[in-house]
């Protein structure tokens, strides 16, 4: 079955470091790729996302890349800010299940960074 | 335009009670999809409704069950309670079924004891 596992955390950084939190998956069919985002007591919010390999998703200075060959779609940014802690989800909807917009989500990452 | 809501926002429970758990979806949505988080987990799918239909099911038993009404608000109802079922339960809108993005409410955390 579908199924995303990221990187363990937590991860802590100093403000204005440099972010990656890795992701990787399986997939059955061509999955549309995800990460979400999770502020303290709240619930998700869509950071970003790809459809289809090599598609490149950003907001809010975050970048993932859709890499087939590797089955990957790691989370990027260049300069982290304290409002960036929160917790990190990947996730799939793979578009062959049977379930169609199902999402598949990882163990989440928890991101603290510090001024 | 209204985003998700959900209510309760906290709920406790004792275990063999039963509980309901209510969602409007956002505004111009026809699909609701509920996920179960358990603490320091991803959310877990549970089941998809689609215009008053269950759309897909997770590996929920059927103690966990649920409606969608005309309006495309939704209700989750658990019965027989278990202590494991204490979790933060969400419930994610979509403009139809076979859209892929999803939106997510708040969330309605439920504590059995």
């Amino acid at each position: 079955g579908d199924s995303v596992t990221q990187m363990e955390g937590p991860v802590t950084l100093s403000e204005e470091a440099f972010l990656t939190i890795n992701c990787t998956y399986t997939a059955t069919g061509y999955p549309s790729l995800f990460w979400y985002v999770q502020y303290p007591g709240e619930g998700l919010q869509l950071l970003l996302k790809a459809t289809k390999a090599d598609d490149k998703g950003s907001n809010k200075g975050f970048e993932a890349t859709y890499r087939k060959e590797t089955t990957s779609f790691h989370l990027e940014k260049g300069s982290v800010q304290v409002s960036d802690s929160a917790v990190y989800f990947c996730a799939l909807s793979d578009r062959g299940g049977t379930s169609y917009g199902k999402l598949t989500f990882g163990q989440g990452t928890i991101l603290t960074v510090h001024p | 335009e209204t985003g998700v809501t959900q209510s309760p926002t906290h709920l406790i429970k004792t275990r063999g009670q039963q509980v309901t758990l209510r969602c409007s979806s956002q505004s111009g949505h026809n699909t609701v999809s509920w996920y179960q988080q358990a603490l320091g987990q991803g959310p877990q799918f549970i089941f998809q409704y689609y215009r008053e239909e269950e759309n897909g099911r997770g590996n929920f038993p059927p103690r966990f069950s649920g409606l969608q009404f005309p309006n495309y608000s939704s209700e989750l109802n658990v019965n027989a309670l278990e202590l494991d079922d204490s979790a933060l339960y969400l419930c994610a809108s979509s403009l139809e079924a076979g859209e892929e993005t999803q939106y997510f409410g708040p969330g309605t955390r439920l504590l059995v004891l």
